[in-house]
């Protein structure tokens, strides 16, 4: 089964700059949330998607923003990239349609040097 | 909003044992339980899930039970494994509300001695 895919898996940054996330969640999949997991930390939740729409917001920094596509892929993009951003980031998806089981990605490695 | 809290943070059991891990949460409103099993590195992988509407559920060695009263849910692994050495993850959420996130205990890391 198709599952939520997420590019790049591995993305090393120098600090002050920019990187972009990619998330393609499971089709007809409706929202697509936003989680940072430090090392040894729990997932952190950062923004979710509804219908491309924001829906909720958690502890996202202002230096990041993200958006929802007509076709449902999201993108994650963090400016002014510090060392505390390296972390791994999952997109997961879920649909109120069923059973709303969320669904996570194998998440994109973000090295900030 | 929502604080789910978990413990124990880490947990040594002999293979064969079981292992039970215990989760409060705040928002009484929460509707959803699910549990994540994650191996280093990788991504959450759900392994159980409640809802509010149920008291207990059990898939083969795994059962979760849930006190909505108390706001107390529960993961118990029976006849433990060598692979089931990993860390867990309580979660909560709203399930079927407009912003339905799951918010995530801080983890027990469960090792299975030989």
């Amino acid at each position: 089964a198709a599952g939520v895919i997420q590019s790049p898996r591995h993305l090393i940054k120098e600090k002050r700059e920019t990187a972009t996330l990619k998330c393609y969640p499971i089709p007809r999949h409706d929202t697509v949330y936003w989680y940072q997991q430090g090392p040894g930390q729990d997932p952190q939740f950062l923004i979710s998607f509804y219908e491309k729409m924001q829906s909720d917001k958690g502890s996202i920094p202002d230096r990041f923003s993200a958006q929802q596509f007509s076709d449902y892929h999201s993108e994650l993009n963090m400016s002014s990239l510090e060392l505390g951003d390296s972390a791994l980031y999952f997109c997961a998806s879920s649909t109120r349609r069923g059973a709303n089981t969320i669904y996570f990605g194998e998440g994109s490695w973000l090295t900030v040097v | 909003g929502e604080n789910v809290e978990q413990h124990p943070s880490t947990l040594s059991v002999q293979e064969g044992d079981s292992a039970v891990i215990k989760c409060t949460y705040s928002d009484s409103a929460s509707n959803y339980f699910p549990w994540y099993k994650q191996e280093l590195g990788k991504r959450p992988q759900l392994i159980i899930d409640i809802r509010s509407n149920v008291g207990e559920k059990k898939d083969q060695r795994i059962a979760v039970t849930l006190n909505k009263t108390a706001k107390h849910f529960s993961l118990h692994i029976t006849e433990t494994q060598p692979e089931d050495s990993a860390v867990y993850f309580c979660a909560a959420s709203t399930g079927y509300s407009s912003a339905s996130k799951i918010i995530f205990g801080s983890g027990t890391r469960l090792s299975i001695r030989p």
